[in-house]
């Protein structure tokens, strides 16, 4: 079957601008994750769902970030006013809830701020 | 604190060499996960394994194999044999139950299999 698909899989943006980024996660599965991917920092977690809340906030950096989730399904995560520290590979995964502990993860989107 | 320190940063090997990859791990829970995944050039990350704080038991498939010792903290990857096609970075994890599922990521390992 399909797996996690991402969108963009680039974005080259100005700083201060707001970005969209989307994961569409496997279907069926209810558990949703949002990594951060950077040089300096390696691979960083930054927000959990399930189904449409998300229980587990802890890993966004600062309150420019947001994510949300709708229909259990779709996963939208925003940057607001981009910094270029904000350059990174934006990692999603998706995992079944009888089978949590197993994430699969999408090809990701390379954001660059300019 | 959670940390997963893989310290080769960088590993070139001739093809059909054994290489072997370190993870060291540090929780203090007594229930958690250890994951390998494989992130080739097109970047996707592909689960490779996960083992549970319970189940000391190596494991094999295929050319790969895992060693998870408790007593080390440590969780070791082989590729016996290793192929061009194993070319690739390669990131231990932890992964926590604590209402979350958040994995844990150890800096990554790059392989490189020269022919």
């Amino acid at each position: 079957g399909a797996g996690v698909s991402q969108s963009p899989s680039n974005k080259v943006t100005e700083k201060g601008k707001d970005v969209e980024l989307r994961c569409d996660p496997i279907s069926g599965h209810t558990a949703l994750y949002w990594y951060r991917q950077s040089l300096g920092q390696g691979l960083e977690f930054l927000i959990y769902f399930q189904g449409n809340s998300a229980p587990d906030k802890s890993g966004l950096p600062s309150d420019r970030f947001s994510a949300e989730r709708t229909g259990g399904s779709v996963s939208t995560l925003t940057i607001q006013r981009t910094q270029q520290e904000d350059s990174a590979v934006y990692l999603c995964a998706s995992s079944l809830e009888t089978d949590q502990e197993t994430q699969y993860f999408g090809p990701g989107t390379r954001l660059l701020v300019l | 604190a959670q940390k997963v320190t893989q310290a080769q940063t960088e590993i070139s090997v001739v093809e059909k060499e054994d290489v072997t990859l370190d993870c060291v791990y540090e929780t203090r829970d007594t229930t958690y996960y250890l994951f390998w995944y494989k992130q080739p050039p097109s970047g996707e990350l592909v689960f490779l394994i996960r083992r549970n704080s319970f189940d000391e038991q190596n494991e094999i498939s295929g050319r790969y194999s895992w060693n998870f010792q408790k007593s080390t903290s440590s969780f070791n990857f082989t590729i016996t044999a290793s192929q061009v096609v194993d070319s690739a970075v390669y990131f231990c994890a932890l992964g926590l139950i604590q209402g979350a599922q958040k994995l844990v990521f150890g800096q990554g390992t790059r392989l490189t299999i020269n022919p």
